[in-house]
């Protein structure tokens, strides 16, 4: 079985703050991780990636996620906190072509003046 | 088309009543999910199709819930005598079932049961 665990339903930062959003994964295979993001009243929108190779991933809007298979981990980061960053974010899994996505339970991002 | 198409977009019912949603996929993807997002909960897996493989059905939550795929493309959610706990956002993935097998959601179906 697969799952995902993302700590911290809500995360409040400044504007130019460090953004981390952090998501565990279980796997017994080798996973395929996912961030998604969902701004208010839309759907949910690919941030990045990783499948194999580098394991530091940088995806669309300044973030990044690195890939730690010791920690089980797939943390997302982005230097400097923007308004515009403010919204919910999915960490998501899979095992392959044939299997499910599975996702965490998301992550309210707040970026405050 | 150019995203995926979900409709309608929002939904209003009544309690009993048999709904429809409809997901339009990119063309050219053969895997198409179903989840349903209910408010302040996270993403509930829903059905899964791929090609021309009987659908993977482990995530309806009752038998009020059915799903089909008509030639490979469309997919109509059907949910049968609606019940208050169905409200949600209802939202489709399709993919192309290549690598990673990358998801693309549709803006989703929000429901609302009276």
């Amino acid at each position: 079985a697969q799952s995902v665990t993302q700590l911290g339903s809500h995360v409040s930062v400044s504007e130019g703050a460090l953004v981390l959003l952090r998501c565990n994964y279980s796997s017994s295979v080798p996973p395929y991780l996912f961030w998604y993001v969902q701004y208010p009243n839309q759907g949910l929108q690919l941030l990045l990636k990783y499948t194999t190779g580098a394991t530091l991933v940088k995806g669309i809007n300044g973030f990044e996620a690195e890939f730690k298979k010791s920690e089980t981990s797939f943390h997302l980061t982005k230097p400097s906190a923007h308004m515009s960053d403010a919204a919910e974010y999915f960490c998501a899994l899979n095992t392959g072509t044939a299997s499910k996505l599975t996702f965490g339970t998301g992550t309210r991002l707040q970026v405050t003046l | 088309g150019a995203g995926v198409s979900q409709s309608p977009s929002n939904k209003v019912t009544e309690k009993g009543k048999d709904v429809e949603l409809r997901c339009d996929p990119i063309s050219g993807h053969t895997a198409l999910y179903w989840y349903r997002q209910s408010l302040g909960q996270g993403l509930e897996f829903l059905i899964y199709f791929q090609g021309n493989s009987a659908p993977d059905k482990s995530g309806l939550p009752s038998d009020r819930f059915s799903a089909e795929r008509t030639g490979g493309s469309v997919s109509t959610l059907t949910i049968q005598r609606t019940q208050q706990e169905d409200s949600a956002v209802y939202l489709c993935g399709t993919g192309d079932y290549s690598g990673a097998n990358v998801l693309t959601f549709g803006a989703g179906s929000r429901l609302t049961v009276l």
